[in-house]
């Protein structure tokens, strides 16, 4: 129950076009959901995150969807760059917990 | 600020040597995690520290890892003896808080062989 199940395992979009990684939960009682995004050789870094009390977050490019209901969230990456070509991980916490359960991981290619 | 610091990049080994990995957290922040990526498990949580004290140990693999936080700005952790399954890249993380929805900020990881 605690576990986030993320979809696909790799990606392959052209430049321009949306990206979009699925993330799937069990445990209603998760109340952070961030997206974290790894480029070759790095740590990963904090993308964008969006809280259960809202349906859509929008940074930039970047757009988290999240439907509470069907305990689903997504990332939607708008005009596709090249330099978007990463591995994307998403993740949720419980409320006031340390720990952030992490999916599987995407692998996306943004191919010219 | 640098980011979080870790050291070395790269450590090559042979099986039965000891290996410590080292990190230097983002100064002012109180909590500290050791993670491990491999492509079978993904990213794994190993050790979780608060105002540099241990609070979660539970995803140390078996008894041949330790990690340490002598102080705010400094952590290890050791494997001996390593084992060719210990290879995989660790990472070590810090954040502000002690919640999960405060950012964590990664370092760049030590890619660890051990053959």
């Amino acid at each position: 129950q605690q576990q986030v199940k993320q979809s696909p395992q790799s990606l392959i979009v052209q430049k321009g076009g949306i990206s979009i990684i699925n993330c799937a939960y069990e445990n209603t009682a998760f109340d952070y959901f961030p997206w974290y995004q790894q480029f070759p050789g790095k740590g990963p870094a904090l993308l964008i995150a969006i809280r259960p009390d809202v349906s859509e977050k929008k940074e930039g490019r970047f757009t988290i969807s999240f439907n509470k209901s069907a305990k689903q969230f997504s990332l939607h990456i708008m005009d596709s760059q090249p330099g978007d070509s990463a591995t994307y991980f998403c993740a949720a916490s419980n409320p006031g917990s340390y720990k952030l359960i992490f999916g599987s991981g995407t692998r996306l290619l943004v191919r010219p | 600020d640098a980011g979080v610091i870790q050291s070395p990049r790269h450590e090559v080994t042979e099986m039965g040597q000891e290996v410590t990995l080292r990190c230097k957290p983002i100064s002012g922040h109180n909590s500290l995690f050791w993670y491990r990526q491999t492509m079978m498990r993904g990213l794994e949580l190993l050790i979780y520290f608060n105002n540099n004290v241990p609070i979660d140990d539970s995803g140390m693999p078996e008894d041949r890892f330790s990690a340490k936080m002598p102080n705010a700005s400094f952590s290890t952790l050791k494997i001996q003896p390593s084992e060719p399954r210990d290879s995989a890249v660790y990472f070590c993380a810090s954040s502000f808080g002690a919640g999960g929805s405060y950012e964590q900020y990664f370092g760049p990881g030590t890619r660890l062989t051990v053959t």
